[in-house]
């Protein structure tokens, strides 16, 4: 099995409507992180948790709110969705101690079209 | 401010023909650089990473890259290219901070031909 899954793989929505992007992992990792990759831009981060009750905005974060349910679930919502926010998004995980520099897990990816 | 810069978005590339993708960055202190791999409808794998020491790194696949401090560049070299090595590839930088976020460039996209 795949220690970073992201539920759903791909998904179509409208203009307007709340959905929600799911990320799991069973790497026993602290932190985690959701990026959206645009042509062009590479990834871009969104928010990141250092664990269940730290969350904070990365650079792109407006028009998101995330969730860190446990320390193996971190949802990624969209209240109202936009078509600028068509993207690939990555959810990825990262162990804090100093040995592991902050290398990063990154899981398969969400296609969302946003209509 | 920090940033990456990948100047090539696409290269092209015989099989077994070499490689070499060029990675610059703009950072204070000294870097931690990172080199990813995007297969089509994959995620992102680590192909290697540099934190200290020797300025040549060997990552999987066959993948090296070398640091120089002074050109502030971290490029990724295969001496022989396959067709499955076909995929974008995207070098990074360890944020400042304790953000753990990491800073990524535009990404290459290579193309191999037969």
């Amino acid at each position: 099995d795949a220690d970073v899954t992201q539920t759903p793989r791909n998904r179509i929505t409208k203009t307007g409507k709340r959905i929600m992007l799911e990320c799991s992992q069973t790497k026993g990792h602290d932190r985690m992180y959701w990026y959206r990759q645009d042509p062009g831009l590479g990834l871009r981060l969104i928010y990141y948790s250092f664990d269940v009750k730290d969350i904070n905005k990365g650079e792109i974060s407006d028009g998101y709110s995330v969730s860190r349910q446990a320390q193996a679930k971190f949802s990624l919502s969209l209240e109202s969705a936009i078509p600028n926010q068509t993207a690939l998004y990555f959810c990825a995980t990262s162990l804090e101690r100093a040995v592991s520099y902050n290398e990063q897990f990154f899981g398969p990816g969400t296609r969302l079209t946003v209509l | 401010a920090q940033s990456v810069t990948q100047p090539d978005i696409h290269i092209t590339v015989s099989e077994g023909a070499s490689l070499e993708l060029r990675c610059n960055y703009s950072y204070g202190a000294t870097p931690y650089l990172f080199w990813y791999v995007q297969s089509p409808g994959q995620g992102l794998q680590l192909l290697l990473k540099y934190f200290s020491g020797d300025t040549l790194v060997q990552g999987i696949k066959g993948f090296e890259a070398e640091f120089k401090r002074s050109q502030s560049s971290f490029n990724l070299r295969k001496p022989s290219v396959h067709w499955s090595d076909a995929a974008e590839y995207f070098c990074a930088v360890k944020g400042s901070g304790n953000t753990g976020k990491l800073i990524f460039g535009q990404g290459t996209t290579l193309q191999v031909k037969p």
